[in-house]
């Protein structure tokens, strides 16, 4: 199946830093998610981004899918953005929303 | 709040009893999936159902079955409890089940003892 490999695996930030966390896949997908799991364990979806790039306040997120990969930009980090990133795929071929996901990244913002 | 709701939020069992997970989709959506979130695993697609019919199936074992019933919500069955089943389950929905945004509700926290 799809590997889906994230880094860095763990990000110590200081409150006010910039980070970009990053996301390889091994096929070619056409759906492709980003998720903030907090501390309360609660998955919240921040991006469905098979390709290009959005914004959503201090976040961005920007995939190249002819190279396989997915960047999560971070701006200004708050204590609040403290949790696991995780990127989930589908590859092209399979119709619905059956993500594959990778192991995250675990995010601590330090005030 | 992503308008997924599941219960219960905990539940605490011993090995060979049976439990039920219920969830509730989003207002409108049509599709219902169920994760597992495990610390060996990381996150498992278990199994997907659309306007009451099975649509996809994941890394579900036999032990565990599911159903969406026709007002929409879905219960997560899962059978012969073992030590490995401890882990969070997930519930998620989507409009129509294709490839969109995908909301998940909080969890329900399965402890097997």
């Amino acid at each position: 199946g799809i590997q889906v490999e994230q880094s860095p695996p763990d990000l110590i930030l200081q409150e006010g830093a910039n980070s970009t966390l990053r996301c390889n896949f091994s096929d070619s997908v056409n759906n492709l998610q980003w998720f903030h799991q907090n501390p309360w364990g609660q998955l919240i979806n921040l991006f469905y981004i098979p390709s290009g790039t959005k914004q959503n306040g201090r976040l961005s997120a920007t995939t190249v899918a002819t190279e396989r990969y997915s960047l999560l930009y971070i701006s200004s980090s708050q204590t609040t953005d403290s949790g696991v990133y995780f990127c989930a795929v589908e590859p092209v071929g399979n119709a619905g929303n059956m993500l594959t996901f990778g192991g995250g990244t675990r995010l601590m913002v330090k005030p | 709040d992503s308008g997924v709701t599941q219960t219960p939020k905990h539940l605490i069992t011993a090995t060979g009893q049976r439990v039920t997970l219920r969830c509730s989709p989003r207002s409108g959506d049509l599709s219902v999936y169920w994760y597992q979130q495990s610390l060996d695993q990381g996150l498992q697609f278990l199994i997907q159902y659309y306007n009451g019919e099975e649509r996809a199936k994941g890394n579900i074992l036999e032990r565990f079955s599911a159903q969406q019933f026709p007002d929409l919500h879905s219960e997560l069955n899962l059978s012969s409890l073992e030590l490995g089943d401890s882990a969070l389950y997930f519930c998620a929905s989507s409009a129509g089940g294709w490839n969109e945004k995908l909301f998940f509700g909080s969890g329900t926290q399965l402890s097997v003892l």
